[in-house]
């Protein structure tokens, strides 16, 4: 256990339905990551927060995809309208501004019939 | 950040020493060379970094040759539990200009055998 906690550890849900995940980082660390990891692939970078403030976004985060970190703690991932490409393994990581080490969380499996 | 080529899978003896190798021919002077591991159904773990000395923690050793295209990662003694993908990541270190993000590519699959 990393101390980085995600929730829920598995969702289902059907194609065109909006789904939202949350992320507990370490509660000293300011820096706050998302990820998407599909079958046999290495983990894919999808946004970044240091505190708040939303300071970068990869391409893979197409407009159906948002994330918020409202008061610098907690991080939400919400996916609208999902599809079928959309099912992966959804990983949050922490880490403080001053250490090169990110601690990941356990992920969110998510699958879209 | 530069890029970094890993063997898919290799195996080892549970109890002897698992060397595992990585290259990043392109890497820049203030590049970081980073190793993570994921064990199946968890996330990734941190587990060692350097620039161009070889380092050493209670999890892995790591070994950068003198032209840093290359480094091993050495787990002396491996375990059923080291079973797991292994990724080499090279990026710049934090205060450095890092993007702050992890670049993955596919890693090598460390199974350890009994």
């Amino acid at each position: 256990d990393t101390g980085v906690s995600q929730d829920p550890r598995h969702k289902i849900t059907k194609r065109g339905q909006n789904v939202t995940f949350r992320c507990d980082p370490i509660s000293e660390h300011n820096r706050l990551y998302w990820y998407r990891q599909t079958l046999g692939q290495g983990p894919e970078f999808l946004t970044y927060f240091q505190n708040e403030a939303q300071l970068e976004k990869s391409r893979l985060l197409s407009d159906r995809f948002s994330a918020e970190r409202p008061k610098g703690s907690f991080s939400t991932l919400e996916i609208q309208r999902t599809e079928q490409g959309d099912s992966a393994m959804y990983l949050c990581a922490s880490s403080l501004a001053t250490v090169n080490e990110q601690f990941f969380g356990p992920g969110t499996r998510l699958t879209v019939l | 950040d530069a890029k970094t080529t890993q063997p898919p899978s290799m195996d080892c003896a549970e109890g002897r020493a698992a060397n595992l190798p990585c290259n990043h021919s392109t890497i820049s002077g203030n590049e970081y060379v980073y190793w993570y591991r994921q064990i199946h159904s968890q996330g990734p773990q941190y587990i060692i970094h350097g620039l161009k000395n070889n380092e050493t923690n209670e999890m892995a050793s790591l070994i950068i040759t003198e032209d840093r295209k290359s480094s091993t990662l050495i787990l002396p003694h491996a375990t059923l539990r080291d079973t797991a993908v292994y990724y080499c990541i090279v990026r710049v270190a934090i205060g450095g200009g890092a993007t702050n993000k992890l670049i993955f590519g596919t890693g090598t699959l460390l199974a350890v055998q009994p």
